[in-house]
């Protein structure tokens, strides 16, 4: 119940096309979830997160909708840049139980967007 | 500039041998946090501490070992009982506990010889 399920596993993009990437939760006590971008040899960085009292968030190019009764949410990244090429993951904590405070992590999406 | 630095940025460690991962942050943040990062399994959290003096077992804490004696430093030892220990370690801090962003140090890559 505290897996985070994330796909595609890689994804490629022209560039100036969409990104989307999609994740699925189990535990419905998750109420933050965050998106991380990482390039090679380095640590992830936060992107954009949300929290379950919004559908969508908007930040840039970068949006996340969150579909609360299905237990999922994706990131879009639109007019996808070269410079955007790396690994993105999901993630998810919450407020109670076992969750409290630590996030639980998606297995990762290679994304490569070509010139 | 504040930031999480972790140190040394790749290591080697021969067999029956305790490595030792160095995490320093000057955020000036409470929580803190060690991550193992393998090909296609996302990250998995170690251990983690909400406050100096105190720590938790993560999902993975067997063959790992942590202490919290200052605010700004969260060292990880992996000991000889860790049977698999070649993977790229993250270390992490947080402002607080509850659903706060956590900020990524850029790791270490433990190998062994």
């Amino acid at each position: 119940q505290q897996q985070v399920k994330q796909s595609p596993q890689s994804l490629i993009v022209q560039k100036g096309g969409i990104s989307i990437i999609n994740c699925a939760y189990e535990n419905t006590a998750f109420d933050y979830f965050p998106w991380y971008q990482q390039f090679p040899g380095k640590g992830p960085a936060l992107l954009i997160a949300i929290r379950p009292d919004v559908s969508e968030k908007k930040e840039g190019r970068f949006t996340i909708s969150f579909n609360k009764s299905a237990k999922q949410f994706s990131l879009h990244i639109m007019d996808s840049q070269p410079g955007d090429s790396a690994t993105y993951f999901c993630a998810a904590s919450g407020r109670g139980g076992t969750s409290y405070g630590k996030l639980t992590f998606g297995q990762g999406t290679i994304l490569t967007v070509h010139p | 500039d504040g930031g999480i630095t972790q140190s040394p940025k790749y290591l080697f460690r021969k067999e029956g041998q305790n490595v030792t991962l160095s995490c320093e942050q000057n955020l000036n943040h409470d929580a803190m946090y060690w991550y193992r990062q393998d090909p296609g399994q996302g990250l998995r959290l170690i251990y983690y501490s909400q406050i100096v003096n105190d720590f938790q077992k993560g999902d993975i804490a067997e063959g790992y070992s942590v202490s919290r004696e200052k605010k700004e430093s969260f060292p990880l030892t992996v000991t000889s009982a860790q049977k698999n220990p070649t993977a790229f370690y993250l270390c992490a801090s947080a402002q607080g506990w509850s659903n706060q962003p956590q900020h990524f140090g850029d790791g270490t890559r433990l190998s062994i010889l």
